[in-house]
């Protein structure tokens, strides 16, 4: 059974540095083909991809959130780390870590197939 | 990046109807790597189809897709009453910067 569930602070004050924490159970970073991403959904907005990381570790940003965020991963752990500078509350979101994608000799096989409940992190002085 | 246009925004329906959502992308999308998500308030999307027109495990046969290039489509065949809900569409193409729709909401008429 997969599962995944996002853990951090609830508010942060603009120009501090969000770290939120996702801890999954049911697959392994460590296996080929494994990744898992961030995506985050202002109140009442759409969905946004924020970033992911892959079993080898290769990492991919959003363009536009690219020189404020890093991502890396525990796989002992079983944890994939997000950390994005500088808040405003314009970042004010539920940010999501979803499995995905799943990847078979580099063909992706299925996108974002399992998702976290989510955690709503608001910005504001 | 791509940008995928949902239509309608809102689509008004009575359980039992046919609901057809709309997706287009500013340019073609690579390998039909375009999924749709489910998401009811307060819950995480729910992934239904990808691959354009693969249904995701545990999904109903009502739920279908289809498309390709820039063009894609969602359609639930009879809304049951738990379907009606925010659906967004998603390309997950060659590129990892990924996007997703804005979404169309589907709403009791």
């Amino acid at each position: 059974q997969v599962t995944l569930r996002e853990s951090g602070p609830a508010l942060v004050k603009p120009t501090q540095t969000l770290t939120l924490t996702c801890t999954f159970s049911g697959f392994s970073l460590s296996t080929s083909g494994m990744c898992v991403s961030w995506i985050r959904q202002p109140p009442g907005k759409a969905l946004e991809w924020l970033a992911r990381i892959d079993w080898d570790d290769d990492k991919y940003y959003s363009t536009s959130l690219k020189t404020r965020l890093t991502i890396s991963k525990d796989t002992s752990k079983n944890q994939v780390v997000l950390t994005m500078t500088n808040m405003d509350p314009v970042d004010t979101a539920t940010y999501y870590c979803a499995r995905g994608p799943t990847m078979v000799r580099g063909v992706i096989t299925t996108p974002f197939d399992y998702w976290g409940q989510g955690t709503l992190v608001t910005v504001s002085s | 990046e791509i940008v995928l246009t949902q239509s309608p925004g809102t689509l008004s329906l009575s359980p039992g109807e046919r609901a057809t959502l709309s997706c287009r992308a500013s340019q073609s999308v690579s390998s039909s790597y375009l999924a749709w998500y489910q998401q009811k308030p307060g819950q995480a999307p729910r992934l239904l189809i990808y691959g354009a027109s693969s249904r995701a495990t545990g999904i109903p046969d009502r739920f279908s897709g289809s498309g390709s290039g820039t063009d894609f489509t969602l359609t639930i065949s009879r809304l049951e009453p738990e379907d009606f809900a925010v659906y967004y569409c998603q390309q997950y193409g060659s590129s990892p910067r990924w996007t997703f729709g804005q979404g169309t909401k589907v709403e009791i008429k």
